[in-house]
């Protein structure tokens, strides 16, 4: 089964430029997260869709992020303009149920982004 | 004061030792609990879930204490393998009614041989 796809994999640009991620998720989940991990610090929720609906999106900074799930299977979440503190690696996951359930996450091997 | 508290290591213990790691949680109405691996620079992997009544899977023993919001992982006879980041993870129905997962910064161990 092919698991959580993202791209890039590492993306460096410079401050206030503008930066796209990529995530297809396993074939059947009907919710996907983002999340930010910085160096040394657990992964933390950015914004949940359940379908292409936002579940959740109370952590996501939308004066410079912004996330859509069209159709319901791949997403796209960008940030414009970035700041240095966006400096992450960007983990998309998958799951079958809501994070209520299971709680099992099926994360992708995510995006690294330096921002200079 | 965060969700979830983690000592972040790091741990370095020889081969067959036994390691115990802790974590705890604010929120006393969570609802579910659950360990994470993350080995470097790689993605987290669901290691186990936490049952209150404890739970066991090889050479890894999960237990939950509501009470004292405590939750912990032992290793047992530890493995060159075992190398990792062990995330504590914490269920919170605050802000969503599918509730939020909320992580731990994690605790580096390191197995030597």
């Amino acid at each position: 089964e092919a698991g959580v796809a993202q791209s890039p994999r590492y993306k460096i640009i410079e401050k206030r430029q503008s930066v796209a991620f990529w995530c297809n998720p396993i074939s059947g989940h009907a919710t996907l997260y983002w999340y930010q991990q910085i160096l040394g610090q657990g992964p933390k929720l950015l914004i949940q869709f359940q379908n292409n609906g936002v579940v959740d999106d109370s952590q996501l900074p939308k004066d410079r992020f912004s996330a859509e799930r069209l159709k319901g299977v791949d997403s796209t979440l960008k940030i414009q303009p970035a700041k240095l503190e966006d400096s992450a690696v960007y983990l998309c996951a998958s799951s079958l149920v809501g994070q209520g359930g299971t709680g099992e996450l099926f994360f992708g091997e995510g995006s690294r982004l330096t921002v200079l | 004061r965060k969700e979830v508290e983690q000592d972040p290591g790091p741990f370095n213990v020889p081969e067959g030792a036994t390691v115990a790691f802790n974590c705890t949680y604010s929120n006393s109405a969570s609802q579910s609990f659950f360990w994470y691996r993350q080995d470097c620079r790689k993605e987290p992997k669901l290691l186990m879930s936490v049952y209150s009544s404890g739970n066991e899977d090889g050479r890894f023993t999960a237990q939950l204490n509501r009470a004292s919001q405590y939750i912990s992982l032992l290793i047992r006879d530890s493995k060159l393998s075992d190398s990792a980041t062990y995330l504590c993870v914490v269920n919170d129905i605050r802000g969503s009614t599918l509730g939020r997962l909320y992580f731990g910064r994690g605790t580096q161990l390191t197995v030597w041989p």
